[in-house]
């Protein structure tokens, strides 16, 4: 069975600190995808960033970064000099493989509401 | 270039009645697929489906819940006798269609329509 666990469910800081998300997966599949989503308050899903289970390499996009670890099975996001905008939900998810054997679909984790206090 | 149109944004209904939701995928893609995120919580995988086929529904509710994507027009959920339970976001994504189903495909999700069972 495939599982993604955030375990943060709130957190705050101040404007300019920097903040890392965790997330943590569990899948059998050899292959795999991991992904970050972010929700604003406005509702939509933005996607942020995808890897696969075979590139470990950390990955910098400006402000954001994640760290990808297939050995403690985590792939944690990490926003440095963080903002006000930076405030909403951010998802991480893990493609699984349909019961039909058909195709895959996102599992989500619950989601980490993340606040930044001016 | 529109993304992954929902509507209605907003929809209210009674307990009883029936709930339709719309999604056009973006331009291009043929694959659909509809999550349900409940408050507090992260998304849920229903359905996915292509034209004119259901592929998978293992996330659907047994009863009163439906789903079709015909050849021409927008896919279409469908909730008939709501109750409160079934008050949530139901969020639309779609995809080009075959490298998804390795997984390798970012999912385009739509703004979500959000459901109220008074």
């Amino acid at each position: 069975a495939q599982k993604v666990t955030q375990a943060q469910t709130e957190i705050s800081v101040v404007e300019k600190e920097d903040v890392t998300l965790d997330c943590v997966y569990e899948t059998r599949d050899t292959t795999y995808y991991l992904f970050w989503y972010k929700q604003p308050p406005s509702g939509e899903l933005v996607f942020l960033i995808r890897r696969n289970s075979f590139d470990e390499q950390n990955e910098i996009s400006g402000r954001y970064s994640w760290n990808f670890q297939k050995s403690t099975s985590s792939f944690n996001f990490t926003i440095t000099a963080s903002q006000v905008v930076d405030s909403a939900v951010y998802f991480c998810a893990l493609s699984a493989l349909l019961s039909s054997g058909s195709a895959r679909q996102l599992t989500f984790g619950s989601g980490t509401q993340l606040t930044v206090l001016p | 270039n529109a993304g992954v149109m929902q509507n209605p944004r907003h929809l209210v209904r009674r307990r009883g009645q029936e709930a339709r939701l719309r999604c056009s995928p973006m331009k291009g893609h043929s694959h659909v697929y509809w999550y349900r995120q409940l408050p507090e919580e992260g998304l849920k995988f229903m359905v996915y489906l292509q034209k004119e086929n259901i592929i998978d529904e293992s996330g659907m509710p047994k009863e009163r819940f439906s789903a079709e994507f015909p050849k021409e027009g927008p896919s279409i959920l469908r909730i008939q006798q709501v109750v409160r339970g079934d008050s949530a976001a139901y969020f639309c994504a779609s995809s080009p269609g075959t490298p998804w189903e390795s997984g390798a495909n970012v999912l385009t999700f739509g703004a979500g329509s959000r459901l109220t069972v008074l």
